[in-house]
């Protein structure tokens, strides 16, 4: 079973700040990292998937980088507004396939 | 197309109760896969199929039971309820078992053990 950790495990932040927060998995056997948004009451969806060392990854204000030498990826938030306020989840396949191993998630809460 | 679908939404059981919680997807995806997700834990695979008539454990499959027919449904069974069985049910689905590949995940159903 893969170790996946999250840090923190809970953040506070005031609109209009940017802010960011890590994930950490074992950086040997790497095949690819997944993240997630998961706001409350609702289905976590997919963010991005990264493979490679060095990738980047954008989607509005949610950008994300991927360090597989020394196993961690941070996810940044520009500007944060209240409807980012959500649990953020990273993920990692084991070597056999997609059967994601899931760290506990950061969860983000931004007040207006 | 509707995507990933759970019923129900809600469910109170009864120690020892048995009951059922539904997933179908329409993508046609082959890997489908049943999660609990409990304050502080993340999210934990309980059972896992890569295609109709083929499933296997996950990390936390003590008291329950899956099949997989057909390539669509694969429903969750709960043999007989114990109040640790409280939790948020969440049903995925991707394509096919590459680690690439994006799970789509149903609305979740949430069930109350007394």
């Amino acid at each position: 079973i893969l170790n996946v950790e999250q840090s923190p495990q809970s953040l506070h932040v005031q609109e209009g700040d940017s802010t960011n927060f890590t994930c950490s998995f074992p950086s040997s056997n790497f095949y690819a990292l997944h993240w997630y948004r998961w706001e409350t009451a609702k289905s976590p969806e997919a963010l991005f998937v990264m493979t490679l060392n060095g990738d980047e990854k954008k989607k509005g204000r949610i950008s994300a980088t991927l360090n597989t030498k020394e196993g961690y990826s941070y996810l940044y938030i520009k500007g944060s507004q209240p409807e980012d306020s959500a649990t953020y989840l990273c993920a990692i396949p084991p070597t056999s396939g997609s059967r994601l191993t899931f760290g506990e998630g950061t969860q983000l809460t931004v007040n207006p | 197309n509707a995507g990933v679908t759970q019923t129900p939404k809600f469910q109170v059981l009864k120690t020892g109760q048995s009951m059922t919680l539904q997933c179908a997807q329409d993508m046609n995806h082959e890997y489908m896969s049943w999660y609990r997700q409990d304050p502080g834990m993340g999210l934990r695979l309980i059972h896992y199929s890569v295609g109709a008539g083929i499933t296997d454990q996950g990390e936390v499959p003590n008291g329950y039971n899956v099949s997989r027919s057909t390539t669509e449904d694969f429903p969750l069974r709960l043999l007989s309820a114990a109040p640790s069985q409280t939790s948020v049910y969440f049903c995925a689905s991707s394509y096919n078992l590459g680690p690439q590949e994006t799970q789509y995940f149903g609305p979740g159903t949430r069930l109350l053990v007394l």
